[in-house]
């Protein structure tokens, strides 16, 4: 069965620096897609980034990039230059492509990231 | 603006009481969800629908119906089957190719 594992539950970072969010994730099939959002207080979900299983390149999006290890099956979220705004909870997600799951999501439990001024 | 709404921003439900969720998108999109998130969890699917008059069971179905009459409109009712229905609720729509764009979500309190 797929699953999503953050064993991160909560992380500091330093203001201007750089912080990783760890991801790994399982499933048996080979097309799939990786994403992460930001859930701030106010509870709304925000598309970050996203990694395709067949995608050459590490996905990058401004201060956010994805760093991809498809042999060892993670999909950790680097943030650089880390801001206040970037306190929140960070969660990695993944969309099963096939076996009939019509593009749903499995999410992880989540990482608080707490920056420090 | 393009966008997903969801109404109201807090509600309350008393026991034995039926309430609906509103769930509405400009957006075109043909896929919608809605997903629970209890304190300190990730997202659980509740159902989910990827065309009008059509929707599926996700992982935590029972105690919710929900419609999609409308391509822009995907309501979910919280019966009161659901002994424990307090948590945040968020709704999402996807178009074909990939993400899913998520509502500031429905946080539901029992009186």
């Amino acid at each position: 069965a797929q699953k999503i594992t953050q064993t991160q539950p909560g992380m500091f970072v330093q203001e201007k620096e750089a912080v990783t969010l760890d991801c790994t994730y399982d499933t048996s099939d080979p097309s799939y897609g990786l994403f992460w959002y930001k859930q701030p207080s106010s509870g709304e979900m925000i598309f970050l980034i996203y990694q395709g299983s067949y995608d050459q390149q590490n996905a990058t999006e401004g201060r956010y990039s994805l760093n991809f290890q498809k042999a060892r099956k993670s999909a950790n979220l680097v943030i650089s230059a880390s801001q206040l705004g970037d306190s929140a909870m960070y969660f990695c997600a993944m969309r099963d492509d096939l076996g009939g799951s019509q593009g749903n999501l499995i999410f992880g439990k989540g990482t608080k990231l707490s920056v420090k001024p | 603006d393009g966008g997903i709404t969801q109404s109201p921003k807090y509600l309350f439900r008393k026991e034995g009481q039926n309430v609906t969720l509103s769930c509405e998108q400009n957006l075109n999109h043909d896929a919608m969800y809605w997903y629970r998130q209890d304190p300190g969890q990730g997202l659980r699917l509740i159902y989910y629908s990827q065309i009008v008059n059509d929707f599926q069971k996700g992982d935590i179905a029972e105690g919710y119906s929900v419609s999609r009459e409308k391509k822009e409109s995907f309501p979910l009712t919280v019966t009161s089957a659901q002994k424990n229905p307090t948590a945040f609720y968020l709704c999402a729509s996807r178009a074909a190719e990939e993400t899913q764009y998520f509502g500031p979500g429905t946080r539901l309190l029992v009186l």
